[in-house]
């Protein structure tokens, strides 16, 4: 069974902190992606990777950065943390990228 | 207009009720279509992918329109425990990304 781990079910940091979130999976898949979900909005997809050092900007990236340097680990920085990025952040991974997703147990983040 | 759009709901059904689902889809070259389920404060969970013939996994089917851009999900005898919200899932015209529909929300009562 596939396994996508986030650091943290829930998180809070103070506005204009640098933030990290984490997502590793155990099925050597080659593409991940980070989501965040929001009530009405469903989820939008903010950055995604194909393969190590590889990154491809989501629909909404701005406000973040990403870092991919070994292939089960895919990283999400908010560079400087605004209340409007309060929100649940979902990783996904999959084999191939027209295939289904794998999620992790996401992770709450609330900006004070 | 939206590349997935669903009802957000919510369907309020007794058990043992049959529901069904539409989701449309404005991309006409998508090739993949899925459907996940989502329970209240967790993550997604693939449901099933759906199929141009259609298919069926116990008491779920689903089925695929391409002429009309559009796939259902039908529930049969529904349960409890089907209280859920399920999002529909098209991939993009490049076949790289997926992208989710708002999601339905179903309430199964006693």
């Amino acid at each position: 069974d596939v396994k996508v781990t986030q650091s943290s079910r829930y998180l809070v940091k103070r506005t204009g902190e640098k933030v990290f979130l984490e997502c590793v999976q155990d099925m050597d898949h080659e593409n991940m992606f980070w989501y965040r979900q929001d009530p009405g909005l469903g989820l939008r997809l903010i950055y995604f990777s194909y393969d190590v050092k590889m990154k491809e900007k989501g629909d909404i990236p701005e406000g973040y950065s990403v870092s991919r340097e070994k292939k089960e680990r895919f990283s999400l920085i908010l560079e400087s943390a605004s209340t409007n990025q309060t929100s649940m952040y979902l990783c996904a991974s999959t084999t191939t990228r027209d295939q289904p997703q794998h999620f992790g147990d996401g992770t709450r983040l609330s900006i004070l | 207009r939206k590349e997935v759009e669903q009802d957000p709901g919510p369907f309020n059904v007794p058990e043992g009720a049959t529901v069904a689902f539409n989701c449309t889809y404005s991309n006409s070259a998508s090739q993949s279509f899925f459907w996940y389920r989502q329970d209240c404060r967790k993550e997604p969970k693939l449901l099933m992918s759906v199929y141009s013939s259609g298919n069926e996994d116990g008491r779920f089917t689903a089925q695929l329109n391409r002429a009309s851009q559009y796939i259902s999900l039908l529930i049969r005898d529904s349960k409890l425990s089907d209280s859920a919200t399920y999002l529909c899932v098209v991939n993009n015209s490049s076949g790289d990304k997926l992208t989710f529909g708002t999601g339905t929300r179903l309430a199964v009562r006693p």
